[in-house]
């Protein structure tokens, strides 16, 4: 069945570095990527999307390209700030999964001052 | 973007006590509504799609008699957890999916404590 896989955390990051968050999948047919955030003590929200192979996702300075020959949609930003320590959650949305999200395991990461 | 609200954030009960969460969108119809848990490790597990005027549909491992969800209108879907144990303490958040394309809004989520 469809799967997601994210890089294991917690992610240490000094403020103004670059971020990865490494996101790989498994699925059958075309799914759609997502990367939503959760930040402490609230609910997730959408990050950003992308619907198809080589697109690329993008907000609040975070990117993150649709690839499907290495069934890949790692998230990146280029200088990360300490407003950005949360949960990341990368997800997948395709058509076997009858309306269900596919979710990976979470990534926490944590930016210091 | 659209809203999705739950109620209570936060509760504390007494082992073998019932315990309802409510689930409601804001500013629009929803006919599936997705109840998740949150594990102290973050990860995030599916428990049931909740369908407005008919009954949920459970994930394989969820005690449909355990966690009793309703979806009696098109805003508002309930999660009740009967009989509660310590074991069931955990957050649970809901969700909805609007666009019906993956894009899910969640709610705040709604901290359990069972002592």
């Amino acid at each position: 069945g469809d799967s997601v896989t994210q890089m294991e955390g917690p992610v240490t990051l000094s403020e103004e570095a670059f971020l990865t968050i490494n996101c790989t999948y498994t699925a059958t047919g075309y799914p759609s990527l997502f990367w939503y955030v959760q930040y402490p003590g609230e609910g997730l929200q959408l990050l950003l999307k992308a619907t198809k192979a080589d697109d690329k996702g993008s907000n609040k300075g975070f990117e993150a390209t649709y690839r499907k020959e290495t069934t890949s949609f790692h998230l990146e930003k280029g200088s990360v700030q300490v407003s950005d320590s949360a949960v990341y959650f990368c997800a997948l949305y395709g058509s076997s999964n009858t309306g269900k999200l596919i979710f990976g395991q979470g990534t926490t990461l944590q930016v210091k001052p | 973007g659209a809203v999705v609200s739950q109620h209570p954030s936060w509760v504390i009960c007494k082992s073998g006590t019932s315990v309802k969460i409510e689930c409601r969108s804001l500013d629009f119809q929803a006919t599936t509504m997705f109840w998740y848990r949150q594990f102290p490790k973050q990860s995030l597990m599916l428990m049931a799609t909740s369908n407005e005027g008919s009954k949920a549909t459970y994930e394989q491992g969820v005690e449909k008699d355990k966690f009793l969800i309703n979806h009696a209108s098109l805003t508002l879907s309930t999660l009740t957890v009967t009989s509660a144990h310590p074991e069931d303490s955990s957050f649970y958040i809901c969700s909805a999916d609007p666009t019906g394309r993956g894009e899910l809004f969640f709610g705040e989520g709604s901290r359990l404590t069972v002592l």
